[in-house]
C-alpha cells in the first residue's frame, strides 16, 4: 500500500536559520507531489508541485524553494527564514489520471 | 489556471440537522474530480467525497451527498443528521488531470451545535 511521510512534524526555528522539510512517499512511482501551506485558520495555499524529478512548478514567489532529488523524495526548503514563514506545511501526492490525492501529516512551522 | 472559492468562511448547525457548504470552481479542462476534505483540530486531511466531472450522477456516501452543477460549476456538499465529529474546516478541491494541478478552496469551518 501506498504511504507518504512527512517529517519534522514540529518545529521552531529562529528568524534567518534555514529550513529543510521532507517529505517521501512509499508503494507507488511516479507520483505528482505538492507542498502547501495552511496560514492559522485559513486555507491551503499551494506552494509548490512537481510531476517528475527536477521538475518543480511555482504558484507563488517566496522565500522558499523546492527539490526532488528522487522520484519519490520532496523537499522544501529555505535559506533564510522569515517570521511570516510560520504556518502549517502540507505534503501531498496523487497519480496522473488517478481519482484521489494523498496527504502527510503535516509540519508546524514556528519562525521565532 | 484552476480556482475554486468557498463563499462561507463559517457554517453552523443544530446536531442532527443538515447543513449545506458552497463551494464553485473554474477550469477549462473537461477532465477532472472534485472533492470535499475534512479537516479536524488534529490537521490531518480526511477525503469526505469524490466527484467525477464525467459522471452526471451526484456521489453520496452515507450522510454525506454533492450537488453537482457541471454547466453552473458549482459543488455544493450537503451534510445530514450532523453530528458532533462532523465539526471541521471543510475544503473543497480540484484535481485537474491535464497539469495535474490540485487546488483547494479557502475553507469552511463548520460548527455543530448540540
Amino acid at each position: 500500500s501506498q504511504t507518504i511521510h512527512q517529517w519534522p512534524a514540529t518545529l521552531v526555528q529562529p528568524v534567518g536559520s534555514p529550513l529543510s522539510l521532507e517529505c517521501t512517499v512509499e508503494g507507488t512511482s511516479n507520483p505528482n507531489l505538492y507542498w502547501y501551506r495552511q496560514a492559522a485558520g485559513r486555507g491551503l495555499q499551494l506552494l509548490f508541485y512537481s510531476v517528475g524529478i527536477g521538475q518543480i512548478s511555482s504558484e507563488v514567489p517566496q522565500n522558499l524553494s523546492a527539490s526532488r532529488p528522487q522520484d519519490r523524495q520532496f523537499i522544501l526548503s529555505s535559506k533564510k527564514l522569515l517570521l511570516s514563514d510560520s504556518g502549517f506545511y502540507l505534503c501531498a501526492w496523487s497519480l496522473t489520471g488517478g481519482t484521489e490525492a494523498f496527504f502527510g501529516q503535516g509540519t508546524r512551522l514556528t519562525v521565532v | 489556471a484552476q480556482t475554486v472559492t468557498q463563499s462561507q468562511p463559517e457554517m453552523s448547525v443544530q446536531e442532527a440537522e443538515t447543513v449545506t457548504l458552497s463551494c464553485t470552481y473554474d477550469t477549462s479542462e473537461s477532465d477532472y474530480y472534485l472533492f470535499w476534505y475534512k479537516q479536524p483540530p488534529s490537521r490531518q486531511m480526511i477525503l469526505v467525497i469524490r466527484q467525477e466531472a464525467y459522471k452526471q450522477q451526484n456521489a453520496t456516501e452515507n450522510r454525506f451527498s454533492v450537488n453537482f452543477q457541471k454547466a453552473a460549476k458549482s459543488f455544493s456538499l450537503k451534510i445530514s443528521d450532523s453530528q458532533l465529529g462532523d465539526a471541521a474546516m471543510y475544503f473543497c478541491a480540484s484535481l485537474v488531470n491535464a497539469g495535474n494541478m490540485l487546488t483547494f478552496g479557502g475553507g469552511t469551518r463548520l460548527m455543530v451545535k448540540p
